[in-house]
């Protein structure tokens, strides 16, 4: 059982390049976010979903864009990288269901990215 | 102000030592509340969740005061393997929407 998992490890971009993050996971979770974690910052949720082809704004959205075509995948994309986009980022999964929520995640990996 | 506060730390305490954390929420309608534990350069995992009444797992004992908006973490009997980074995280309004507070640091000493 993989859980949660995600591609790159590690990732060095220039400022403008694009690149996209894949998060998968195979313990059928309704729920998937995207979290980047900086120092003395705590994690900051970027963007979420709840189901199968919906995504939502998060505390940080600005820069990042996603998508959740099928339900085990998450993809956190960034258009045109900046520094300030330097960071680690965590996807994460959960159940939930507007009958039974709960709402304890499970994370990957981590991806470091640096925006030179 | 943050919406969930933590003392970042360090703590540095002797192995066999009891230490306690706490973290304040500014939101009173949150719902739920956990402790999740972060080693040095891994991800987030869940550690206990807090219910009402106080829980208790092994060496670890959880509290939740509504009514002063603080959530506590004791460890008794401090091990090496215990240092880390202890996240404080409260489920506002109970949505699937976590916040996480910034942490604190636990160093465990010989």
């Amino acid at each position: 059982n993989a859980g949660v998992t995600q591609t790159p490890k590690f990732r060095v971009l220039k400022t403008g390049q694009s690149m996209t993050l894949l998060c998968a996971q195979d313990m059928n979770h309704e729920y998937m976010y995207w979290y980047r974690q900086d120092p003395g910052m705590g994690l900051r949720l970027i963007h979420y979903s709840v189901g199968e082809g919906t995504t939502a704004k998060g505390e940080v959205p600005d820069g990042y864009n996603v998508s959740r075509l099928k339900k085990q995948n998450f993809l956190l994309g960034l258009e045109s990288a900046a520094p300030s986009q330097t960071s680690v980022y965590f996807c994460a999964s959960s159940y939930g269901s507007a009958l039974a929520a709960t709402y304890e995640q499970y994370f990957g990996p981590g991806t470091r990215l640096t925006v030179t | 102000r943050k919406e969930v506060e933590q003392d970042p730390g360090p703590f540095n305490v002797p192995e066999g030592a009891t230490v306690a954390f706490n973290c304040t929420y500014s939101n009173s309608a949150s719902q739920s509340f956990f402790w999740y534990r972060q080693d040095c350069r891994k991800e987030p995992k869940l550690l206990m969740s807090v219910y009402s009444s106080g829980n208790e797992d092994g060496r670890f004992t959880a509290q939740l005061n509504r009514a002063s908006q603080y959530i506590s973490l004791l460890i008794r009997d401090s091990k090496l393997s215990d240092s880390a980074t202890y996240l404080c995280v409260v489920n506002r309004n109970n949505t699937g929407k976590l916040i996480f507070g910034q942490g604190t640091t636990l160093q465990v000493k010989p």
